[in-house]
């Protein structure tokens, strides 16, 4: 079964930082793009950022450009994205996603599946 | 930056039929995806590139493309269809993903 667990997700004071980890199992990790995808509360989705197979090739939302990272560790099937310098307006659920992409050269795609996600709260 | 625009709500009685708008103008060039969503649950896909069906969905669901609109039909709307359903494409250089802002469909 394919399997996504987010974790690292809390209270922090704006400004701090805090790191995201995904735990993938049950597909070959390394042969997908993966994305994370957030929800402010009571909110729309929005994408975060995407990151090749082998993390030569990364995109981010506007929003968050400088201030997140994401990366991956393909030896431990995991995702994580570094977010620094967060905000009030970053605080949502935070999902890793399978990133499936619709061309070889990932210029547009879907997710699927997706983990059940991990808050985000910035607030002092 | 680019935006797929949804309606906000739509509504039926079941067994009826509920059809899901979304329009962008690089909706010609990119395919279109549709996620449903049910209160305290992550997205689960329902259709990709326009119109196709994930093994597991429903054939009641299905997905259609014309121009900058794609559309989400759900025919013969069951009370468990009740949800939030995104659109979701990329920008016109394909490197950005973007959902639309979400349809709430309640079931009367």
């Amino acid at each position: 079964e394919v399997q996504l667990v987010e974790s690292g997700g809390g209270l922090v004071q704006p400004g701090g930082s805090l790191r995201l980890s995904c735990a993938a199992s049950g597909f070959t990790f390394s042969s997908y793009w993966m994305s994370w995808v957030r929800q402010a509360p009571g909110k729309g989705l929005e994408w975060v950022a995407n990151i090749k197979q082998d993390g030569s090739e990364k995109y981010y939302v506007d929003s968050v450009k400088g201030r997140f990272t994401i990366s991956r560790d393909n030896a431990k099937n995991s995702l994580y994205l570094q977010m620094n310098s967060l905000r009030a307006e970053d605080t949502a659920v935070y999902y890793c996603a399978r990133d499936y992409c619709s061309s070889t050269s990932c210029h547009g795609g879907w997710f699927d599946p997706w983990g059940q996600g991990t808050l985000v709260t910035v607030s002092s | 930056s680019y935006e797929l625009t949804q309606p906000p709500s739509v509504s039926v009685s079941p067994g009826q039929t509920a059809r899901i708008t979304c329009s962008g103008d690089a909706l010609p060039k990119q395919y279109a995806y549709w996620y449903q969503q049910k209160p305290g649950q992550a997205p689960v896909l329902v259709i990709y590139k326009d119109s196709e069906r994930p093994s597991g969905i429903p054939e009641r669901f299905s997905g259609s493309s014309s121009g900058t609109t794609v559309t989400l039909t759900i025919s013969g709307v069951q009370a468990e269809d009740e949800a939030d359903y995104y659109c979701q494409s990329a920008d016109s250089s394909g490197t950005s993903r973007v959902f639309g802002g979400g349809t709430k469909l309640t079931v009367l």
